[in-house]
């Protein structure tokens, strides 16, 4: 099946660095991928859309400058948190739905961030 | 506005029972239906697929769709304490991207 690997699993960095995760498709191609947010006993919220090769898609609220989304290749994303505050911890979970096909989509493992 | 509706739960069954987990949704153009189920601290994990009217079963699973009612439900026979989690249900409306409920708390007692 459809393989998502993300990583850092987890990432702990001070206030005012920036924090990039990686999100990979590993068996497929996807031109489309997505990042979502979950705080604790929240339900996920969709941050941006990632398109290869053009610019991302943000959703109401979401700061574009803050959150950096590069869709480089047809099986890599990365989600730089620039900037990071404390406000910013949280569950980051990106997921892709394969180019082919209407299968649902895969999702990676997440990582957990903590801005101390 | 494209939504898709779960109660949060959480719904108790003891074990061995038929859990019904239940999702509505908004956009009568949504063709593809999902439920994820999502582990505390872990990331949502695709447990199954519908896209036309009836049921669907995979093992102890059986997904259900009627879209004249707009209405998907899972039930879950069998219930384990393991399948305790969130279920997460989800639409493609139209040609947008996934819609996610918010999620039904599922608890399975011993």
């Amino acid at each position: 099946g459809a393989v998502v690997s993300q990583h850092p699993s987890r990432v702990i960095c001070k206030s005012g660095t920036s924090v990039k995760i990686e999100c990979r498709s590993l068996d497929f191609q996807a031109t489309t991928m997505f990042w979502y947010r979950q705080f604790p006993k929240q339900s996920l919220m969709l941050m941006a859309t990632s398109n290869e090769g053009s610019k991302a898609t943000y959703e109401q609220g979401v700061e574009k400058d803050k959150f950096l989304i590069n869709h480089a290749s047809l099986t890599l994303s990365t989600l730089t948190v620039t900037s990071a505050h404390p406000e910013d911890s949280s569950f980051y979970i990106c997921s892709a739905k394969p180019t082919r096909g209407r299968g649902g989509y895969t999702f990676g493992s997440g990582t957990r961030l903590t801005v101390v | 506005q494209k939504e898709v509706e779960q109660n949060s739960g959480p719904l108790s069954v003891p074990e061995g029972a038929i859990a019904s987990l239940n999702c509505t949704y908004s956009d009568r153009g949504s063709q593809s239906f999902f439920w994820y189920r999502q582990y505390s601290g872990k990331s949502p994990e695709l447990i199954m697929s519908i896209y036309s009217n009836g049921d669907k079963e995979d093992g102890r699973f059986t997904a259900q769709l009627n879209k004249a009612s707009q209405y998907v439900s899972l039930l879950i026979r069998d219930s384990q304490p393991s399948d305790s989690a969130t279920y997460l249900c989800a639409a493609v409306p139209g040609y947008s991207t996934l819609t996610f409920g918010k999620g039904t708390m599922l608890l399975v007692s011993p």
